[in-house]
């Protein structure tokens, strides 16, 4: 089965800190994608970045940078100069396989890192 | 382009009662998934549905169910409520064309079950 874990429940840092969040995943699967999500209090999900199992190129946007590495099944996110307004909850997830060649867009998250940044 | 928006907003029922919640995706978008958020088991998927069929459906009991209707809005029925039930129910839309799409997801239903 797949799964998705972000043992950091809660992190706070001090404004201008970095902060990285930690994504373990387990699958049996070859080709997968991984995407990270941002809820800020409002509740609604924001997409931030998908990633698929053949590219393990770092990508960075901004202040935000990803680290995926297979071998350790990991997929870490990192905010550089951290600001008030990155306080929300980061959820990873992992998608499955698709069940059809048309897609399959089930999404399995972690528990998620709830991060607050203090001024 | 609009994004994702789900009525109604906040919702309280009781239990034993039933509840229809909507979705309207993103224009162009024909795949409709929704996910139950809990403080105790987190977001779990519910259902997904493309072209007014469902294509993919997690594990909950029969009670939940859903359907998509032509225009790509999805609408997810509870019936006989339990206090369990309450949660943000989070809709997300994709184009579902091709396989591990982005999905957009709503501000969510906030159903609170007395």
């Amino acid at each position: 089965a797949q799964k998705v874990t972000q043992a950091q429940t809660e992190i706070s840092v001090v404004e201008k800190e970095d902060v990285t969040l930690d994504c373990v995943y387990e699958t049996r699967d070859t080709t997968y994608y991984l995407f990270w999500y941002k809820q800020p209090p409002s509740g609604e999900l924001v997409f931030l970045i998908r990633r698929n199992s053949f590219d393990e190129q770092n990508e960075i946007s901004g202040r935000y940078s990803w680290n995926f590495q297979k071998s350790t099944s990991s997929f870490n996110f990192t905010i550089t100069a951290s600001q008030v307004v990155d306080s929300a909850v980061y959820f990873c997830a992992l998608s499955e396989r698709p069940i059809s060649n048309f897609g399959n867009e089930k999404l399995t998250f972690g528990t998620g890192t709830r991060l607050t940044i203090i001024p | 382009k609009a994004g994702v928006t789900q009525t109604p907003r906040y919702l309280i029922k009781t239990r034993g009662q039933q509840v229809t919640l909507s979705c309207s995706p993103i224009s162009g978008h024909r795949s409709v998934s929704w996910y139950q958020q809990t403080p105790g088991q987190g977001l779990q998927f519910l259902f997904e549905y493309f072209s007014e069929t469902q294509r993919n459906k997690g594990n909950f009991p029969g009670r939940f169910s859903g359907r998509q209707f032509s225009n790509s809005r999805s609408e997810m029925n509870v019936s006989t409520l339990e206090l369990g039930d309450s949660a943000l129910y989070l809709c997300a839309s994709s184009p579902g064309t091709t396989p591990y799409n982005e999905q957009f997801f709503g501000p969510g239903t906030r159903l609170t079950v007395l």
